[in-house]
């Protein structure tokens, strides 16, 4: 039941950014986005997390539309060990919710 | 400040057994989820917890499944009867109580059923 749709996997190239789409057409005025990465069988990590405006931290860059239907989570130079499974999740900010993972982007970065 | 702790990392049991996984939030930390990850598979959100209480446990089995978030000590996940379609990785996260949806997951627990 999650409310976000990802491609499934993705290649990079080492040093390149990474672009990964995320589409959340039902998303509601007060949810934000989530982007959270599981690097291969250790607990997931979170990345960053928009309402609308763009953000960026030390990780990474969130682009999200003005119409918020989608969004983008940019990796500006990649390495090995962002390979991971990246997931997009849509969420009240508040409050008692748990976060709804979906089937996530199964990035691979490429030498 | 360390991170959340999960134990035991890995735990072996024959069918029929218990298995009671432990999960001790970061310091500050008043929320405590717990996920289940089968292989090759997504995470499942399975229960919500703060100190004492449940507060969503709409992914939780209805039978032999139970958790707790006592006053003193850590969340234990407990998993009666334990069969082979219970091993998996056991995820928990914490939040501190203001919960921004920033979660801090632990490593995991491996639960094998033999």
């Amino acid at each position: 039941d999650a409310k976000t749709t990802q491609p499934p996997s993705m290649d990079c190239a080492e040093g390149r950014a990474a672009n990964l789409p995320c589409n959340h057409s039902t998303i509601s005025g007060n949810e934000y986005v989530y982007w959270y990465r599981q690097i291969h069988s250790q607990g997931p990590q979170y990345i960053i997390h928009g309402l609308k405006n763009n953000e960026t931290n030390e990780m990474a860059s969130l682009i999200i539309t003005e119409d918020r239907k989608s969004s983008t989570l940019i990796l500006p130079h990649a390495t090995l060990r962002d390979t991971a499974v990246y997931y997009c999740i849509v969420r009240v900010a508040e409050g008692a919710q748990k976060l709804v993972f979906g089937q996530g982007t199964r990035l691979t970065i490429n030498p | 400040n360390a991170g959340v702790m999960q134990n035991p990392r890995h735990l072996v049991r024959r069918r029929g057994q218990e298995a009671r996984l432990r999960c001790s939030p970061m310091k500050g930390h008043s929320h405590v989820y717990w996920y289940r990850q089968l292989p090759e598979e997504g995470l499942k959100f399975m229960v919500y917890l703060q100190k004492e209480n449940i507060i969503d446990e709409s992914g939780m089995p209805k039978e032999r499944f139970s958790a707790e978030f006592p006053k003193e000590g850590p969340s234990i996940l407990r998993i009666q009867q334990v069969v082979r379609g219970d091993s998996a990785a056991y995820f928990c996260a914490s939040s501190p109580p203001l919960d921004t949806g920033e979660l801090f997951f632990g490593e995991g627990s491996r639960l094998t059923v033999l």
